[in-house]
Parts: structure tokens; sequence; C-alpha cells
């Protein structure tokens, strides 16, 4: 079965600072992976997902996402961490129909 | 509607009752997906519908949870005998059934057993 290993249940950075998340995945096939946020009180939405296209995938908000194969990752990074930035973030790779999710990483951005 | 709704929101129960929970899928999606999420977990695949049957019921945790989606829109998941281990946030999700296409999540029911 896939499945998707986050590292680090919390990350802090301050406002402006590089945001980087990490995410490696173990699956026998060529993987489809994602990248979803959940902002307080929302529904979890995509932020960018991979599909065996281009290796780095551009996503909504400024954020974007590298499929390494050789090292089994799927880093999430942003240049520049604004306030609205802080949520919790799944990363999840695609086996058939259905997505199977990491255990997620709360984002906090200090002022 | 615009998105995936979902109710009730909150919903607060005592062990051993019935509840029923209702997803109302965005218009056209012909997928439709229950996940549950535990504080601080990852959502959980329960089940998944293509339509109106179930192509992969293979999280659903035991046979007190049980789903439908008679016309292919709406889905209801239906758990008896609640216990205490089912207070989650269970999530509804649906999309257009494209292998590498996005979910899109309702805002969850939130179910506390007491």
């Amino acid at each position: 079965a896939q499945s998707v290993t986050q590292l680090g249940s919390h990350v802090s950075v301050s406002e402006g600072a590089l945001v980087l998340l990490r995410c490696n995945y173990s699956s026998s096939v060529p993987p489809y992976l994602f990248w979803y946020v959940q902002y307080p009180n929302q529904g979890l939405q995509l932020l960018l997902k991979y599909t065996s296209a281009a290796t780095l995938v551009k996503g909504i908000n400024g954020f974007e996402a590298e499929f390494k194969k050789s090292e089994t990752s799927f880093h999430l990074t942003k240049p520049s961490a604004h306030m609205s930035d802080a949520a919790e973030y799944f990363c999840a790779v695609s086996e058939r129909e259905k997505l199977t999710f990491g255990t997620g990483t709360r984002l906090t951005i200090i002022p | 509607g615009a998105g995936v709704s979902q109710t009730p929101s909150n919903k607060v129960t005592e062990k051993g009752k019935y509840v029923e929970l209702r997803c109302d899928p965005i218009s056209g999606h012909t997928a439709l997906y229950w996940y549950r999420q535990s504080l601080g977990q990852g959502p959980e695949f329960l089940i998944y519908f293509q339509g109106t049957g179930a192509a992969d019921d293979s999280g659903l945790p035991n046979d007190r949870f049980f789903a439908v989606r008679p016309e292919g829109s709406v889905s209801t998941l239906k758990i008896q005998r609640t216990e205490r281990g089912d207070s989650a946030v269970y999530l509804c999700a649906s999309s257009q059934g494209v292998e590498t296409g996005e979910l899109f999540f309702g805002e969850g029911s939130r179910l506390t057993v007491l």
C-alpha cells in the first residue's frame, strides 16, 4: 500500500521567512502526490498536485513542491511566509481513486 | 450548491445511540468519499462511491458503520451503537472521479459520543 510520512507535526517560521514542509512517500508505482491545506474552521482544499508531468509543481498562494524520485520526497516550499499561511498542511498519495493522507503539519507564522 | 455540504456540523450523542451524517456533493460529481479525522491525525479513508455503488469500502472500521448513496448524489453515513472511540470529524469529499483529479471537501461533521 502507498503511504506518506510528514516530518514535523509543528513548524514555526517568521513572517517573510522560507517555509519548508517535508513529505516522504512510499509507493511501488509512480505516485500521484498532493498537498492539501486546512484553514481553521474550513474544509481541506487542494494546494497543488504532481501527476508525473513536470517535477516542480506550482500551486496556489505562492506554494510549490518538487518531486524527487531519488529521495522519495515531495516537500512543500514557499519563499516568503505570510500571516495568512497559518494552517494545517497535509501531504497525500493517490492509490487508484482514493487518497491516503499523512498526519499533517501545523504551520505557525511568527510576526 | 457551490460546494460540498455536510450536516449536521456538530452532533453530540450518547454511547449506544444511532447516528446519521449527511453529505450533499457538488452537482455533477460522480465520485463521493467519506473520511474520518481524529484529533491530531490526518484524514483516514472510510468508503468511496462511484455513482450509486460503493466502489471501495475497505476503510470502514467494522459493521457498525454503513453508508449509502441511493440516487448517486446525496450520501448518508450511518453509525450504529456508537462508541466513545467513534468521536471524530467525519469529512465528505466529491470529485469528477478521475484518478488524478482534485477532491473537494466539505467542512465536516464533528461527532462527539459521550
